[in-house]
């Protein structure tokens, strides 16, 4: 089992949508959780991070965390063209930070 | 704040040569750094965590003689590709936290493409 798992996609949603990525996670440990984005060619950028059990938000973007499922998604309200782009979900336990494999976002016009 | 600065961004070398990569932390201090790299439409795998005053620590499968890394200040580390081989081709792409804490986010350099020939 991969310790960060994320449908590779692409998921595709109309612009003004809301995307809905997921990421689980095995280890129970798991501390604390990033969301990524990262552009073709480009480093990631963070976008958010989550610590504990519920909804964090942030202008479009909602974090959830479900630590009893080994759960974290991150919602993208109002989606733009400009949002499309691998998403990177990333937990960090007590050592190293372990990314998933990322899940491609499509927003079209 | 947390900017981490990277260079060269990108480059080509021949076969057999080495190359040097520079990550710098602007405008905080970082103990510890992290290298990753990425293939085409990979995910980043962890090389080796940079320790400012020791020695790296590789990931299992890396290479410790042909990654070279160097942490001699609080504020730049440096990775060397030893001589490359054109299957070291990959985004290099450093990263460090704010503070060397658990649930401190990692912020990342843009990255080095190296290609080598």
């Amino acid at each position: 089992q991969k310790e960060v798992e994320q449908n590779s996609g692409p998921l595709s949603v109309p612009e003004g949508a809301i995307a809905s990525l997921n990421c689980t996670y095995s280890d129970r440990g798991s501390q604390s959780f990033f969301w990524y984005r990262q552009y073709s060619g480009k480093s990631p950028e963070l976008i958010m991070f989550i610590y504990s059990n519920g909804d964090k938000e942030d202008g479009r973007f909602t974090a959830q965390l479900n630590k009893a499922s080994q759960y974290v998604s991150l919602l993208i309200r109002d989606s733009q063209p400009s949002d499309s782009a691998t998403y990177l979900c990333a937990v960090r336990g007590f050592q190293k930070l372990v990314f998933g494999t990322g899940t491609r976002l499509l927003v079209s016009p | 704040g947390a900017v981490v600065s990277q260079h060269p961004s990108r480059v080509i070398c021949k076969s057999g040569t080495s190359v040097k990569i520079e990550c710098r932390s602007l405008d905080f201090q970082a103990t510890t750094m992290f290298w990753y790299r990425q293939f085409p439409k990979k995910s980043l795998m962890l090389m080796a965590t940079s320790n400012e005053g020791s020695k790296a620590t590789y990931e299992q499968g890396v290479e410790k003689d042909k990654f070279l890394i160097n942490h001699a200040s609080l504020t730049l580390s440096t990775l060397t590709v030893t001589s490359a081989h054109p299957e070291d081709s990959s985004f290099y792409i450093c990263s460090a936290s704010y503070r060397d804490s658990y649930n401190s986010p990692l912020h990342f350099g843009n990255g080095t493409r190296l290609t080598v020939t």
